[in-house]
């Protein structure tokens, strides 16, 4: 019930494209979806993230769609860039702890 | 402001032998989180530290352990080294425990276990 299932393993876009990553949750608990981007060899790093009483959230070109039914949420990256090439984890949190739980993560590649 | 800082960068270590690893909190946090991060994988709770108490542990073996000191540094120990402990190991740091407080993370030690 702590999973979180991210989807795609991978992804390939062409400069200019939009890029979607998918994640599902079972734990109705979890109350904060950050989603976080990491470069080889650095550490992941916070980008976005929501809670479940707002049903998107848009900072630049990254967006995270919530669907609180159907307990997922989605990370939109607008006119992606080669910039934007890196590891994406979305994660999901309940309690005082602020104990993440991971998805597998998405390997994107954006294409120059 | 100085962000999370991790020492060693790279640690190579037998099974069986201990290991620690450190962690400098970023400026104003006062909590720290310890991340198991294999290849290829997401990241896995190991436990935090606040206020130099656990609050919080993932399913992680007792030879796991953990400090925090007065000035919001920490520590990693692990015991008794098994090969699959071979993995990166994040440190994050955060104002409080709370939801507004989002987790800064290091870059992390990378531990081999041969």
């Amino acid at each position: 019930q702590q999973q979180v299932k991210q989807s795609p393993q991978s992804l390939i876009v062409q400069k200019g494209g939009i890029s979607i990553i998918n994640c599902a949750y079972e734990n109705t608990a979890f109350d904060y979806f950050p989603w976080y981007q990491q470069f080889p060899g650095k550490g992941p790093a916070l980008l976005i993230a929501i809670r479940p009483d707002v049903s998107e959230k848009k900072e630049g070109r990254f967006t995270i769609s919530f669907n609180k039914s159907a307990k997922q949420f989605s990370l939109h990256i607008m006119d992606s860039q080669p910039g934007d090439s890196a590891t994406y984890f979305c994660a999901a949190s309940s309690g005082s702890a602020r104990q993440l739980t991971f998805g597998s993560g998405t390997q994107l590649t954006v294409l120059p | 402001e100085t962000g999370v800082t991790q020492s060693p960068t790279h640690l190579i270590k037998t099974r069986g032998q201990q290991v620690t690893l450190r962690c400098s909190s970023q400026s104003g946090h006062n909590t720290v989180s310890w991340y198991q991060q294999a290849l290829g994988q997401g990241p896995q709770f190991i436990f935090q530290y606040y206020r130099e108490e656990e609050n919080g542990r993932g399913n992680f073996p007792p030879r796991f352990s953990g400090l925090q000191f007065p000035n919001y540094s920490s520590e990693l120990n692990v015991n008794a080294l098994e090969l699959d402990d071979s993995a990166l190991y994040l440190c994050a740091s955060s104002r409080g425990t709370g939801s507004s407080s989002p987790l800064h993370f290091g870059n992390g030690t990378r531990l081999t276990v041969t």
